[in-house]
């Protein structure tokens, strides 16, 4: 298996532009994970999913963030319009929901937002 | 808000020392899992504790676990300069559904 994929992994955008990142799970996998991490804040989980249903977005920071899953095998986290405050690394992770959750992440996107 | 909470923040040992972090908690769980990190690159699974377990091995890492002190150590033995990374613990929670909850991350640095 290939492993979460995620693209893009590099993304520099000019504050006020659209953002869409994307992320294909693990085959298989019914929760996805998507996670923003700074050195200020460390790992936030901004949303998840179950069975491409969206279970908790409290982690979601404002209304200019929104994340959808139309498919078990994809899913975006939009960031629109994005703020220089907005730059980090983004994780999307997957994982088989069981009793132990272990969680696959993948390579991240690095966000710039200038 | 914050379910675990690693210590110490930083840690810098040479090869072949031993490292221990340690990760407390707040909740009941039903296990505890172990991450980690290296520089731009996403977290990677290491090794999970259930809440009926108190011990685990695997390879060179050993983890604890303690629920009356809601606390739990990851012991890397005879360490290598490849461990230099940041290590995470995390938890289940009951209002978590399928999500864990991940600390802030021990920095581990072992230089030759």
């Amino acid at each position: 298996d290939a492993g979460v994929i995620q693209s893009p992994r590099h993304e520099v955008t000019e504050m006020g532009q659209e953002v869409t990142l994307r992320c294909k799970p693990i085959s298989g996998h019914n929760s996805l994970f998507w996670y923003r991490q700074t050195m200020m804040r460390g790992l936030e989980l901004l949303i998840y999913f179950n069975n491409n249903v969206p279970i908790d977005d409290s982690g979601m920071p404002e209304d200019r963030f929104s994340a959808k899953m139309p498919n078990a095998s994809f899913s975006t986290l939009k960031i629109q319009p994005s703020e220089p405050r907005d730059s980090a690394v983004y994780f999307c992770a997957s994982s088989l929901a069981g009793d132990s959750y272990e969680q696959y992440f993948g390579p991240g996107t690095r966000l710039t937002v200038t | 808000s914050q379910q675990g909470e690693e210590d110490p923040q930083a840690l810098s040992i040479q090869e072949g020392e031993n490292a221990t972090m340690n990760c407390s908690y707040k909740t009941s769980i039903n296990n505890l899992q172990w991450y980690r990190q290296n520089s731009g690159r996403g977290l990677v699974h290491l090794i999970l504790i259930r809440s009926n377990e108190r011990e685990k091995h695997s390879g060179r890492l050993r983890v604890t676990l303690d629920t009356s002190k809601k606390s739990s150590s990851l012991l890397i033995t005879a360490s290598r300069a490849a461990d230099t990374a940041s290590y995470f613990c995390a938890t289940d929670a009951p209002q978590a559904g399928t999500a864990l909850i991940f600390g802030k991350g021990t920095t581990l640095s072992v230089s030759s």
